[in-house]
């Protein structure tokens, strides 16, 4: 398995230019989400998805836009940059089982896309 | 709505002494704790995480941390730090249950592990 995947790794963009940060997951996963880091701030979650065709958001959604069309892809869509969306976004998966009545829980993180926005 | 504090923003500790990093939170229910560590320019790893069962949960890297409910306490720890050790640690909290993946992460505490 490759895990999680998050690409590109570094990205600078103009203020209102949009992109789309590409996040990819191998193991079946149903949940999915987005975060972003910012110093002194911890990690803040962006959106998030339970589930192909289900999306909702999260704490800071403002500027983002998703949408889960497969299990495994979950962009993340900058729709016109701004100075205030400079930060490393971190693209997350997991998923909750219960293995003979004890609920399991297994959770990865990708390598994180650096985005700075001029 | 769910919270994590990391009271300190820093701890420093000499290498081969035992360090403890806080992390209390608030949550609706029973909570799902995690600890994960961030190395610099790096994506985060998981450490360890308490889901149920036995308070004391052990990790990777020789760490461990003491799920203490009356406290709502998730201090992560370790007997005899190394100076690898050094690095960000964050703390996270979700309700238990399924359809409540929402991670909520502490701030983050930078451990400096002095030779």
């Amino acid at each position: 398995n490759a895990g999680v995947t998050q690409t590109p790794k570094f990205q600078v963009l103009k203020t209102g230019q949009s992109m789309t940060l590409q996040c990819a997951q191998d193991m079946n996963h149903e949940y999915m989400s987005w975060y972003r880091q910012d110093p002194g701030m911890g990690l803040r979650l962006i959106h998030y998805s339970v589930g192909a065709g289900i999306t909702d958001q999260g704490e800071v959604p403002n500027g983002y836009n998703v949408s889960r069309s497969t299990t495994e892809d979950f962009p993340l869509r900058l729709l016109s940059a701004a100075p205030s969306q400079t930060s490393v976004y971190f693209c997350a998966s997991s998923q909750s089982t219960l293995r003979q009545g004890t609920p399991k829980e297994t959770q990865y993180f990708g390598p994180g896309t650096r985005l700075l926005v001029l | 709505a769910q919270s994590v504090a990391q009271p300190e923003d820093q701890v420093n500790v000499a290498e081969g002494n035992p360090l403890t990093v806080k992390c209390t939170y608030s949550v609706s229910g029973n909570p799902y704790l995690f600890w994960y560590v961030q190395y610099p320019n790096r994506g985060l790893q998981f450490l360890l995480k308490y889901i149920t069962g036995d308070n004391l949960v052990k990790g990777s890297y020789g760490f461990e941390a003491e799920f203490n409910k009356s406290q709502t306490s998730f201090h992560l720890k370790k007997p005899s730090a190394l100076v690898s050790d050094s690095a960000l640690y964050f703390c996270a909290v979700r309700p238990s249950g399924a359809g409540s993946y929402q991670l909520t992460f502490g701030k983050g505490t930078k451990l400096s592990v002095i030779p």
